[in-house]
């Protein structure tokens, strides 16, 4: 089974509206990671926030993590067009070199 | 600056035929090296990773190997393709002994037929 869960599956929001994406695992992790992948490309690393933080931010992206309720949220402010993508969350859940992703959100954001 | 290339983009191949994707990286010495595989609407499985030349970790039993003849280079292959090959393969780095920052490459389309 899957070590990140992310929810919702997709979200659908106006262009200037703020988008949360959630994301749920299992075992205990040294590090969280989000990452985007626009239709048909490769994912690009987004932000990675490690298991003694508990709050990230770069530009418009703010992430959260809940280490007692093994949980994350992904927050993209005032979000643009541009950000239609696929977001996934990555877990270590404690190995050196391994990540599991999740099956991601889809975002669209309407112009 | 580091990049990564994989080839080729696209791929469409009959069932039973030998396969070959390539990837390498540019920019960086002894990354530690990833091959992915993603079904239609799926998140990210990950085959085999490799932290050094000749060392291959693989995850999933299949008809797939990978191996790594240089240092920046990692070879996906198979000796016969099944219909359940096809998907988007991703190649990625990254460096250090830790899940750190991983860096993907722009994918190959694998269609079996």
């Amino acid at each position: 089974s899957q070590q990140g869960e992310e929810d919702p599956q997709a979200l659908s929001i106006q262009e200037g509206e703020n988008a949360t994406m959630n994301c749920s695992y299992k075992t205990s992790i040294n590090n969280l990671q989000w990452y985007r992948q626009n239709s048909g490309r490769g994912l690009v690393h987004l932000i990675l926030i490690r298991s003694n933080e508990r709050e990230k931010h770069s530009g418009r992206l703010r992430v959260t993590l809940d280490t007692s309720k093994k949980s994350s949220s992904l927050l993209i402010t005032a979000s643009r067009a541009a950000d239609t993508a696929s977001y996934f969350c990555a877990t270590d859940a404690g190995s050196n070199y391994k990540l599991t992703f999740g099956k991601g959100t889809l975002l669209t954001v309407n112009p | 600056s580091q990049t990564i290339h994989q080839w080729p983009a696209t791929l469409v191949q009959p069932v039973g035929s030998p396969l070959s994707l390539e990837c390498t990286v540019e920019g960086t010495s002894n990354p530690n090296l990833y091959w992915y595989r993603q079904a239609a609407g799926r998140g990210l499985q990950l085959l085999f990773y490799s932290v050094g030349i000749g060392q291959i970790s693989s995850e999933v039993p299949q008809n797939l190997s990978a191996s790594r003849p240089q240092d920046r280079q990692f070879i996906l292959s198979s000796k016969k393709l099944l219909l359940s090959d096809s998907g988007f393969y991703l190649c990625a780095w990254s460096v250090g002994q830790g899940t750190y920052e991983q860096y993907f490459g722009p994918g190959t389309r694998l269609t079996v037929t």
